[in-house]
């Protein structure tokens, strides 16, 4: 089966400039994720979607960052504009439930912003 | 401030050494996960915990959960270079449904 897709894996911008960061979750799961990776704040959870619907968007940081998910294979997290503090590792997850099941996470996307 | 601290944040140690890794909160959990991550990679689930005093073994490593629900612990038995990465673990609360990540414990094991 394949696992949670995330494209592009490396993206290298200059600050100001919009970013679009892709997920495919498992077909099946009922939640996605959304997390951010740096060495200072470790995985912190941005927004988390159950059945398309954003449930929890209490992580996102700023009005610069939104996520959609249109439909049950597909999400995105776009910044825009975006600065040299939003460099991280940005990674989806998916899972059949939120309590107690597995997230299954993509590989990231590392995302440079000049 | 972190919901689940995890200690040591930083462990090096030699291969066929032991080591014990935790994970703290002051909040009860209705299950935690130990997630292992490799560089490049994502997290990668090992196991789940769900009962208070629950103990897990897979291979060389005995994952323990609290009797109160609030802490976990991961021992590795004779340590190999395989083993290095980052052990992230990650908990259900019992008053919500949201799962939340401690910032992690990155093990190398030198050959």
């Amino acid at each position: 089966d394949a696992g949670v897709i995330q494209s592009p894996r490396h993206e290298v911008t200059e600050m100001g400039q919009e970013v679009t960061l892709r997920c495919k979750p498992i077909s099946g799961h009922d939640y996605l994720f959304w997390y951010r990776q740096t060495m200072m704040r470790g995985l912190e959870l941005l927004i988390y979607f159950n059945n398309n619907v954003p449930i929890d968007d209490s992580g996102m940081p700023e009005d610069r960052f939104s996520a959609k998910m249109p439909n049950a294979s597909f999400s995105t997290l776009k910044i825009q504009p975006s600065e040299p503090r939003d460099s991280a590792v940005y990674f989806c997850a998916s899972s059949r439930t939120s309590e107690g099941q597995p997230q299954h996470f993509g590989d990231g996307t590392r995302l440079s912003i000049l | 401030t972190q919901l689940l601290e995890q200690s040591p944040q930083f462990l090096s140690i030699q291969e066929g050494e032991n080591l014990t890794v935790y994970c703290n909160s002051s909040s009860v959990f209705s299950s935690l996960q130990w997630y292992r991550q490799e560089p490049g990679e994502g997290p990668v689930l090992l196991v789940t915990v769900v009962t208070g005093g629950e103990v897990k073994k897979l291979k060389r490593l005995t994952f323990q959960f609290g009797d109160a629900r609030k802490d976990s612990s991961l021992h590795i038995t004779a340590a190999q270079p395989g083993d290095t990465g980052l052990y992230l673990c990650a908990g259900d609360q019992l008053d919500n449904n949201d799962m939340r990540f401690g910032a992690g414990t990155r093990l190398t094991v030198k050959p």
